[in-house]
């Protein structure tokens, strides 16, 4: 079972839509990571965060400890959104690992 | 602006060759760090470094070694290249976690094609 759990694997929109995508982790970290990664490879870090919520434009992750669970949100979708998304968890023993991704494509 | 450098963007190397992925970060970071990218498989780590000379085997080191003689510079090494090591490579450097912001910086990434 992979430490670090991405959910949906894929997700379709319309653009104009409220997006959610989740994050799941099994063990202890100190902060998690949501990154956007665009075709060709080129991989941006969007958030870091270690509790709470961050907003930044039209983008709003949130954490909850005691749930080992983060969201990452996307208002107002646009095709230019279409990426992917990936968390990452820094983990206790300094690892950094990543979830599998979501494929996320938002159609005019 | 954080910078990490990969040596290079796309390689062809031959089945036995030995190959070096040159990864470059410019803002002093401790950690470091080297994964492949696969289809289907999302990024897994192969090695990390938290300090010059230090190394620590990831989820996948097998084939795979590391060198970090200088802190700005974590070279993977591929002794004996083979098929199954085509892949895209990245590489990612951060502060330690607890130094303030952790976050990662990435490489723009190596997509190696071993034949």
């Amino acid at each position: 079972k992979n430490e670090v759990e991405q959910s949906p694997q894929n997700l379709t929109a319309q653009e104009g839509e409220f997006i959610t995508i989740n994050c799941s982790y099994s063990v202890g970290i100190s902060a998690l990571h949501w990154l956007q990664q665009h075709p060709g490879g080129g991989i941006v870090s969007l958030f870091m965060l270690s509790s709470g919520k961050k907003k930044h434009g039209r983008l709003i992750a949130t954490i909850n400890i005691q749930e080992k669970h983060s969201s990452l949100h996307i208002t107002a979708s646009h095709p230019r959104d279409s990426a992917v998304y990936i968390c990452a968890a820094y983990l206790l023993t300094d690892k950094l690992i990543f979830g599998t991704g979501t494929r996320l494509q938002v159609f005019p | 602006d954080v910078k990490v450098t990969q040596s290079s963007r796309y390689l062809v190397k031959r089945t036995g060759e030995k190959v070096f992925l040159e990864c470059v970060q410019d803002m002093d970071h401790e950690n470091m760090f080297w994964y492949r990218q696969d289809p289907g498989l999302g990024l897994r780590l192969i090695y990390f470094s938290y300090d010059v000379k230090m190394k620590e085997k990831g989820d996948i080191p097998e084939g795979y070694s590391v060198s970090r003689e200088k802190k700005e510079r974590f070279s993977l090494i591929l002794e004996s290249a083979s098929t199954n090591q085509t892949s895209m490579y990245l590489c990612a450097s951060s502060l330690y976690p607890g130094q303030g912001d952790t976050e990662a910086f990435f490489g723009q990434g190596t997509r190696l094609t071993v034949v």
